[in-house]
């Protein structure tokens, strides 16, 4: 049971590139979510799906975009990177509201 | 504004030492406090927590909540330099038309010296 996995687990991007963050889930779960952590300031939610095509903002969505098209991906995009986007990004899912469970994380660094 | 509040920011212990780790909350429609703890990568799922004042326990760490001041402790006894980590508070609200989100605290950093 490979829960969720996140690609990449690192990435470097230049000042106005472009790149998604895939998220992929095989629990069947109907909750996904995109976190950012930056240091010391626990994790902050992006974006959020309740449902295949679904979606809503989080406290930070400003500079990306998301889509849900299958219960079983929920992919991050950036579309003008910026340096405040340097972060490391935590993709989850649950059920309902009950446990999370979390991606291992892609470390972005916008250059 | 959803709000978790975590203290302290940081610790440092000697291996042995006993912890407690604070969360307090303000949040609408509140449905479960939650506990990670994060090493290296992913934040990884201690306890849930929905009712007040039962316990729950796992080896050296317990939780406990009290819904009327709104606070949750984390304790960890007997600690080891395996128990070096972030640690996440986090509450679980519903956010209407059928949705719930985590609202995390900053975390506290736990450093366990030998």
């Amino acid at each position: 049971n490979a829960g969720v996995t996140q690609t990449p687990k690192f990435r470097i991007l230049k000042i106005g590139q472009s790149m998604t963050l895939q998220c992929t889930q095989d629990m069947n779960h109907n909750y996904m979510y995109w976190y950012r952590q930056d240091p010391g300031m626990g994790l902050k939610l992006i974006y959020y799906s309740v449902g295949a095509g679904i979606t809503d903002k989080g406290e930070v969505p400003n500079g990306y975009n998301v889509s849900r098209s299958t219960t079983e991906d929920f992919p991050l995009r950036l579309e003008l990177a910026a340096p405040s986007q340097t972060s490391v990004y935590f993709c989850a899912s649950s059920y309902s509201d009950r446990v999370f469970t979390f991606g291992s994380g892609t470390r972005l660094t916008v250059v | 504004e959803d709000k978790v509040v975590q203290s302290p920011l940081s610790l440092v212990v000697h291996e042995g030492d006993t912890v407690t780790l604070n969360c307090s909350y303000e949040v609408t429609n509140f449905r479960s406090l939650l506990w990670y703890k994060q090493e290296k990568k992913a934040p990884t799922f201690l306890f849930m927590l929905t009712s007040s004042g039962i316990e729950k326990k796992s080896g050296r760490l317990s939780s406990i909540l009290d819904k009327k001041e709104l606070f949750s402790i984390l304790n960890i006894t007997a600690t080891q330099t395996g128990d070096s980590a972030i640690y996440l508070c986090a509450v679980s609200a519903y956010s209407g038309a059928g949705s719930y989100q985590l609202t995390f605290g900053k975390g506290t950093k736990l450093s366990v010296i030998p």
